[in-house]
C-alpha cells in the first residue's frame, strides 16, 4: 500500500524559497500511470492545487503560483520535491503530496509558517 | 479562477439523508465528468470519498453517492452516521490551463 510522506523546513523566512520533499513508500514512483501532486491548504481554509509531476519529468502548475513553483522528481529516491520562491505570509499553510489521478493517496501534511 | 461553491454547511439527524452540493461553470464541473470528494476530519488529511462524478474507491461505503446535472455536482450521504461529522470539499478537473479547482467546503454536522 502506497504511502506519502512530506518533510521540511516548517519555519521560512519572507522573501526566501519554501522547500519540501514528499517520500514515496510501499511502491515505485515510477509505476503506473500517476501524476504527483502538491496541495496546500492555509489555517481554516480549503484547499488549493499547486502543481504536479509525471515521472517523465512533465509538470503543470496552478497558473497563479506558476511563476513562484517548482516541482522535481527524483526516482532513485522515490521522491518528489516543490520548491516556492519569494514566500510572504500569505504562504502560510498545511502541505500535502498526494497521487493522482483523483488524489486517492495523500500525506499527512506538513505545516508551513512564513514569518521573520 | 474562483473556487466552487458549496454550502457553508449541513446537518442532519442520524440515519437521514444529507445532500451537499458543489457549484462551477461549464469550463469545470460543466465541462468534465472529472468531479471528486474529499472527507477531511479536524487535523488530518483529506480523504478521497467519490471521484470521476460517481466512482468509490474500494473501502468507501455505499452511504456515500456523487451525482452531477450541468455545472452543479452533488455528494449525498444516506444513513448519516456520526463519524461522517466532517468537512468536505469537491474538487473538478478545469482543463489544461486551470488543471483543477476545489470547492468553499462544506461541514457536515450530525445533531
Amino acid at each position: 500500500q502506497v504511502q506519502l510522506q512530506e518533510s521540511g523546513p516548517g519555519l521560512v523566512k519572507p522573501s526566501q524559497t519554501l522547500s519540501l520533499t514528499c517520500t514515496v513508500s510501499g511502491g515505485s514512483i515510477s509505476s503506473g500511470s500517476y501524476y504527483w501532486s502538491w496541495i496546500r491548504q492555509p489555517a481554516g481554509k480549503g484547499l488549493e492545487w499547486i502543481g504536479r509531476i509525471y515521472t517523465s519529468g512533465s509538470t503543470n502548475y496552478n497558473p497563479s503560483l506558476k511563476s513562484r513553483v517548482t516541482i522535481s522528481v527524483d526516482t532513485s529516491k522515490n521522491q518528489f520535491s516543490l520548491k516556492l520562491s519569494s514566500v510572504t505570509a500569505a504562504d502560510t499553510a498545511v502541505y500535502y503530496c498526494a497521487r493522482e489521478p483523483d488524489m486517492d493517496v495523500w500525506g499527512k501534511g506538513t505545516t508551513v509558517t512564513v514569518s521573520s | 479562477q474562483s473556487a466552487l461553491t458549496q454550502p457553508r454547511s449541513v446537518s442532519g439527524s442520524p440515519g437521514q439523508s444529507v445532500t451537499i452540493s458543489c457549484t462551477g461553470t461549464s469550463s469545470d464541473v460543466g465541462g468534465y465528468n472529472y468531479v471528486s470528494w474529499y472527507q477531511q476530519h479536524p487535523g488530518k488529511a483529506p480523504k478521497l470519498m467519490i471521484y470521476d462524478v460517481s466512482k468509490r474507491p474500494s473501502g468507501v461505503p455505499d452511504r456515500f453517492s456523487g451525482s452531477k446535472s450541468g455545472n452543479t455536482a452533488s455528494l449525498t450521504i444516506s444513513g448519516l452516521q456520526a463519524e461522517d461529522e466532517a468537512d468536505y470539499y469537491c474538487c473538478s478537473y478545469a482543463g489544461s490551463y486551470i488543471f483543477y479547482v476545489f470547492g468553499t467546503g462544506t461541514k457536515v454536522t450530525v445533531l
